[in-house]
């Protein structure tokens, strides 16, 4: 199976900074079949990129994902005081699906 | 809108059977497959397994001798059970829509549901 390796563990930045995300995969991904997910506390994980760039329905504009082969990246331009979760990178392109650890994203 | 809602028992006994259960409401339900998927401190999020509305199963092969995915469409229902479990089953348990060609990406979520294996 594809192990998807997400760096770093953890980033500190200030509502209004740039993030950016990575996710390695230990093989290329299939077509770009890769997905990000945002979770908060005591909640679900929300998709919010598809097909590394394609946004998920009523997901801001300011997430962003790009990347293919074994590198993908999920960017947040400006980081609004909800953004402050963790997020996964999922891959799809092959069987089974498979979770990256997660990067938590906390306040500065 | 989707919404998928999602119940069974929370605390199970070493050796015996978990049992949960989600129901879809709004949207679709033969048009996609439907996907159980756990999450535990130790493992991280882990894919446990779909079924679509003819049957269709599929399993992580990690799980797949003690995993059954049942489907009711009467209901739009479908039920995860996991046999003979141990603490390392214990896991906050999702059930979610399954979208994609080869394997799935999975949108939305149940609430999800704590299971807690213990004697």
């Amino acid at each position: 199976e594809i192990v998807l390796t997400q760096s770093p563990g953890t980033l500190s930045l200030s509502p209004g900074e740039r993030a950016t995300l990575s996710c390695r995969a230990s093989q290329s991904v299939t077509s770009s079949y890769l997905a990000w997910y945002q979770q908060k506390p005591g909640q679900a994980p929300r998709l919010l990129i598809y097909g590394a760039s394609n946004r998920a329905t009523g997901i801001p504009d300011r997430f962003s994902g790009s990347g293919s082969g074994t590198d993908f990246t999920l960017t947040i331009s400006r980081l609004e005081p909800e953004d402050f979760a963790v997020y996964y990178c999922q891959q799809y392109g092959s069987s089974p699906p498979t979770f990256g650890q997660g990067t938590k994203v906390q306040i500065k | 809108q989707v919404q998928l809602q999602q119940w069974g028992a929370g605390l199970c006994k070493p050796s015996e059977t978990l049992s949960l259960t989600c129901a879809v409401y709004g949207g679709s339900f033969s048009g996609y497959y439907w996907s159980w998927i756990r999450q535990s401190p130790g493992k991280g999020l882990e894919w446990i397994g779909e079924i679509n509305y003819s049957g269709s199963t599929s399993y992580n092969p990690s799980l797949k001798s003690r995993v059954t995915i049942s489907v009711d469409t009467s209901k739009n229902q479908f039920s995860l059970k996991v046999s003979s479990v141990t603490a390392a089953d214990t896991a906050v348990y999702y059930c979610a829509r399954a979208r994609g060609a080869v394997a799935r990406w999975f949108d939305p979520w149940g609430q999800g549901t704590l299971v807690t294996v213990s004697s």
